[in-house]
C-alpha cells in the first residue's frame, strides 16, 4: 500500500538555527498538505501544494513540492521557540496519508 | 479557537464500559472524520462522512461504532474496548469530502482504557 515517510523523526536545533524535514512517497501524489501539531495540541493546517516543482513560503517557512511529486520538504529559517512542535505531511493519492511527523524542539 | 468541538477531553474507561466521543463542527462543512494518533504512528484514518454518510471505514474493529445524524455532528461510540485502544482519538471535517480540501481538527479525546 501507499506509504509516506518522513525524516528526521526528531530534531533539536538551538534557537536560531534553521531546519528541514523531508516527506518521501512510494508513489505519485496528487498533491501535498503541511500541518503543525503544537505540544498537547491538534494538527492545523499549513499549506497545500499541488503542482509539480511549486515552492511556497511562509514568512521563514519555505515548502517545496518535487518535481516527479512523490517528495516535499518543508524547510524553517532561523527557527523561534514558536515553532516547536510536530510537523506532518499528509500526501493525498486515492485517500490522505500521514507521515509520521518530525518532532521539532527548539533550545532557547 | 478551533471550528470543530470534540468532548470529553479526557475519558478513563474499562474494558466493559461503553462511552461515546462526540464531535462537532461549526464550519458548515460537509464531510467529517475520525483519526486515531498513537506515539509513534501515523495519524490513522478510521472513519469518514461526506453528507452524513459513510465512505470510507478502514478495518476498523467492531468494537468502534461511527454515528453521524447531520452533516454538523459526528460520534463515536465505544463498547469492550481493549488497553491498545489507547490513544489520542481525532475528530476533523472538510470542506467536502476530497483530496484537495484541508482538514481541520478538533482538540481530541484521550482516551485511556484500563
Amino acid at each position: 500500500g501507499q506509504q509516506v515517510m518522513q525524516i528526521p523523526q526528531y530534531q533539536h536545533v538551538q534557537e536560531g538555527e534553521d531546519f528541514t524535514t523531508y516527506c518521501n512517497s512510494s508513489t505519485t501524489l496528487s498533491n501535498i498538505q503541511w500541518y503543525k501539531q503544537r505540544p498537547g495540541g491538534h494538527p492545523v493546517f499549513l499549506i497545500q501544494l499541488v503542482k509539480s516543482g511549486e515552492v511556497k513560503k511562509q514568512k521563514r517557512l519555505t515548502f517545496q513540492f518535487g518535481e516527479a511529486k512523490k517528495n516535499s520538504s518543508l524547510h524553517i529559517t532561523a527557527t523561534q521557540t514558536t515553532d516547536v512542535g510536530t510537523y506532518f505531511c499528509a500526501g493525498t493519492g486515492n485517500q490522505f496519508y500521514f507521515g509520521t511527523g518530525t518532532s521539532l524542539t527548539v533550545i532557547p | 479557537e478551533t471550528g470543530v468541538t470534540q468532548t470529553p477531553r479526557h475519558l478513563v474507561m474499562g474494558m466493559t464500559n461503553k462511552k461515546s466521543l462526540k464531535c462537532e463542527q461549526h464550519l458548515g462543512h460537509n464531510a467529517m472524520y475520525w483519526y486515531k494518533q498513537s506515539a509513534k504512528k501515523p495519524l490513522e484514518l478510521m472513519f469518514v462522512y461526506s453528507l452524513e454518510e459513510r465512505v470510507e471505514n478502514n478495518s476498523v474493529p467492531s468494537r468502534f461504532s461511527p454515528e453521524c445524524p447531520n452533516s454538523s455532528h459526528l460520534f463515536l461510540h465505544l463498547h469492550t474496548l481493549q488497553p491498545e485502544d489507547s490513544a489520542l482519538y481525532l475528530c476533523a471535517s472538510s470542506q467536502v469530502w476530497g483530496h484537495n480540501s484541508p482538514l481541520h481538527f478538533g482538540n481530541g479525546t484521550r482516551l485511556t482504557v484500563t
